[in-house]
């Protein structure tokens, strides 16, 4: 059974500081990762997708990397804002018709 | 508004009485999917629909609650006679079958928040 688990449960850093989200999967046999942002008491946003074929993604001021075989993912949060303060969650597929997993977040408080 | 939409927001009930939530995908999304969530915890899969098929139910998917997607569009989530233990934040998502990339983005709606009193 797959398992997601996220590192730190949470996060407080001053504005303008890059910071580094951490996620973890038990079954590297994995299909895609995925990471979403959820502000809280709304639904999720999907910010960013890896397949399992890939190393890394990037948009904007987030990237993230994959690798597969140790189990583990990071996001990659540069020149933090606190516009950024919400909880990211990590989510694994171990198929394309398998749901996603979740990890339980890491909430993030950015500083002002 | 073209995302996905979920009613109501929020629903306070009395233990043992049925409710029912409806999700409205984005229009021509042929995924539909249930999760739930505690305060703490990321969401946690129910089930999910492609077109108007069930395709999986989770094991957390107990005998008191039923989805249906008829005709393929949108979908209710009943739960029937509730308990303290079912109050969470139920959240639908769409999307279109992944492609030969692997690639399936979910769209999330904002949830309905039930309470169990």
């Amino acid at each position: 059974k797959q398992e997601v688990t996220q590192i730190p449960a949470a996060l407080s850093v001053p504005e303008g500081e890059n910071l580094v989200l951490n996620c973890s999967f038990t079954d590297s046999a994995i299909y895609n990762l995925q990471w979403f942002r959820q502000d809280p008491g709304k639904g999720l946003t999907s910010l960013l997708l890896i397949q399992s074929s890939q190393r890394e993604q990037t948009s904007g001021r987030l990237n993230a990397s994959l690798d597969k075989s140790s189990g583990r993912s990071t996001l990659y949060i540069a020149a933090s804002q606190p516009g950024d303060s919400a909880t990211y969650l990590c989510a694994v597929r171990n198929s394309g018709n398998t749901p996603l997993v979740f990890g339980k977040g890491t909430r993030l408080s950015v500083i002002a | 508004d073209t995302g996905v939409s979920q009613n109501p927001r929020h629903k306070i009930t009395k233990r043992g009485q049925n409710v029912t939530f409806r999700c409205d995908p984005i229009s021509e999304h042929n995924r539909l999917y249930w999760y739930r969530q505690t305060l703490g915890q990321g969401p946690e899969f129910l089930t999910y629909f492609q077109n108007e098929a069930q395709l999986e139910k989770s094991r957390l998917l107990s005998d008191r609650f039923s989805a249906e997607r008829p005709k393929g569009s949108f979908s209710t989530l009943e739960i029937q006679r509730t308990e303290q233990g079912d109050s969470a934040m139920y959240l639908c998502a769409s999307s279109w079958r992944p492609d030969r990339s692997g690639n399936e983005k979910l769209f999330f709606g904002s949830g309905t928040q039930l309470s169990v009193l």
